[in-house]
C-alpha cells in the first residue's frame, strides 16, 4: 500500500459524457501527478500539481482539467469523452516539488468509455 | 516529448533464472527509475539512479545508469514467482516529468 488513494476504482460511462476522478495523496506530500496508462500509449504524465499550484504540464488534452484543492487532494476532471479515453488513470504523489522526489502511485481507476 | 525504448518488451523464462531488460534514449536524462507494476496495481519504485556509471542494488535486483547518461539495465538474479509483473524504465525529463518505457512483461515458468 503506497499510501495513495483513488477513487473510484472502476468507471464506465458513455462517450460524450464527463467523470470526475479523485485522488489523496500520501500524508505530508505536496506534489500530486496524474498519468494515464493505454495500452497503445504506454503510461503518459499528464499534469502536476505542487500545494495547489499546476506546477508541469504532459501531454493533457484540453478536454481534461485538474485541480489541488487546500486539502491537498486532486481531481481530474475529464469531460466529452471519447472511445480513445478509455484507459487507466493514475495519481501519484511526491513531498516535493518534483525533481528527484520519488513518486508514489495509487492502485489507479479504470475508466471504460462506451 | 522524449521517447524510451525498452527491451525485450516481454521475457518467458524458467524459475531461478537471471534476467536482464534495459533502456536506451535519443536524449541525455539525470535520473533513471525502475518501476515495476503488479496486475491492478500502480507501478512500484524499485531502484532510483542519480549520477552517470552509478550502479546500485536493491536485494536480487541491480541496476546501472549508463555513463553516456542516455541508458540503463535492470538485472534480476535467481528469479522467484513473485518476480513476475511488468517491469519499466522511466527517465526525468526536465524537473518534474517522468518519460517511461513501454514496458518488459516478464513470465516465469515454475
Amino acid at each position: 500500500d503506497s499510501g495513495v488513494t483513488q477513487t473510484p476504482k472502476h468507471l464506465i460511462t458513455a462517450t460524450g459524457q464527463r467523470v470526475t476522478l479523485r485522488c489523496s495523496p500520501r500524508s505530508g506530500d505536496l506534489s500530486v501527478y496524474w498519468y494515464q496508462q493505454s495500452l497503445d500509449q504506454g503510461l503518459q504524465f499528464l499534469i502536476q500539481y505542487y500545494n495547489g499550484e499546476e506546477r508541469a504540464k504532459g501531454n493533457i488534452l484540453e478536454r481534461f482539467s485538474a485541480q489541488q484543492f487546500p486539502d491537498l487532494h486532486s481531481e481530474l476532471n475529464l469531460s466529452s469523452l471519447e472511445l480513445g479515453d478509455s484507459a487507466l488513470y493514475f495519481c501519484a504523489s511526491s513531498k516535493g516539488r518534483g525533481g528527484a522526489d520519488t513518486q508514489y502511485f495509487g492502485p489507479g481507476t479504470r475508466l471504460t468509455v462506451l | 516529448g522524449q521517447q524510451l525504448n525498452q527491451s525485450p518488451q516481454s521475457m518467458f523464462i524458467q524459475e531461478g533464472e537471471d534476467v536482464s531488460m534495459n533502456c536506451t534514449s535519443s536524449s541525455i536524462f539525470n535520473t533513471w527509475l525502475w518501476y515495476k507494476q503488479d496486475p491492478g496495481e500502480g507501478p512500484v519504485l524499485l531502484i532510483a539512479l542519480y549520477k552517470a556509471g552509478e550502479l546500485t542494488s536493491n536485494g536480487r535486483l541491480t541496476a546501472q545508469f549508463g555513463i553516456t547518461r542516455k541508458d540503463s539495465f535492470l538485472n534480476i538474479s535467481a528469479s522467484i514467482p513473485s518476480d513476475v509483473g511488468i517491469y519499466f524504465c522511466a527517465g526525468l525529463e526536465g524537473a518534474q516529468k517522468l518519460v517511461f518505457g513501454q514496458g518488459t512483461r516478464l513470465t516465469i515458468n515454475p
